[in-house]
């Protein structure tokens, strides 16, 4: 499997233009999160799914952030407007939300990031 | 509000070295603690998982353990490397297992 990705890995933008961040979740996993990373508050959860519903938004900073997962096969973070202080690094991670041979499964499995920086 | 707490906030070692490092968190209803790794630039790859049943885990050269009543976690890396190199975050999770919370992490860096 080719692990959670995400586009793009890197993105620029100038404030007041909108973001779209996109997730592919590994085949097969259940439950998706959305965390944002910066220096002064470290990884943050904003949002998660299972089963394609939104379950806990209540890390959403504001109503310029949305998600959607039309499918078990992709979901997206949108920004609009983006702001200077909404530069961090995103991740999206996924998880089998489950029993596996009898073994929980909970571990979570990260994509490698989105950049973005607001000017 | 389960706060994770990480020390030291950074760490450097010559390398075989043994290394403790630490993680404290405030609520003690926990169903699982996670260790990760993360690499400059990279995203979080899981080391280890503790479930709130389990005393600890080991794989390889790591040992997390686990001391629920006291809210408090340690990964114990042995003989050091410098590929060891990266930031070890620690997370807990509730019960009822939803999300995680995560500390701040802790910086290492193996010298050779």
């Amino acid at each position: 499997d080719a692990g959670v990705i995400q586009s793009p890995r890197h993105e620029v933008t100038e404030m007041g233009q909108e973001v779209t961040l996109r997730c592919k979740p590994i085949s097969g996993h259940n439950s998706l999160f959305w965390y944002r990373q910066t220096m002064m508050r470290g990884l943050e959860l904003l949002i998660y799914f299972n089963n394609n519903v939104p379950i806990d938004d209540s890390g959403m900073p504001e109503d310029r952030f949305s998600a959607k997962m039309p499918n078990a096969s992709f979901s997206t973070l949108k920004i609009q407007p983006s702001e200077p202080r909404d530069s961090a690094v995103y991740f999206c991670a996924s998880r089998l939300r489950g029993l596996a041979g009898g073994l929980s499964t909970d571990t979570q499995y990260f994509g490698p990031g989105t950049r973005l920086t607001v000017l | 509000k389960q706060e994770v707490t990480q020390i030291p906030a950074a760490l450097s070692v010559p390398e075989g070295e043994n290394l403790v490092l630490n993680c404290s968190f405030t609520d003690s209803a926990i169903y699982n603690l996670q260790w990760f790794r993360q690499d400059p630039g990279k995203g979080l790859t899981s080391l280890l998982l503790i479930q709130s049943s389990q005393r600890e885990q080991t794989s390889g050269r790591l040992n997390a353990s686990l001391d629920k009543s006291s809210g408090r976690s340690t990964l114990y890396i042995a003989a050091s490397q410098p590929g060891d190199s990266a930031t070890y975050l620690c997370a807990v999770a509730p019960s009822g297992y939803s999300t995680l919370t995560f500390g701040k992490g802790t910086m290492l860096l193996v010298s050779p």
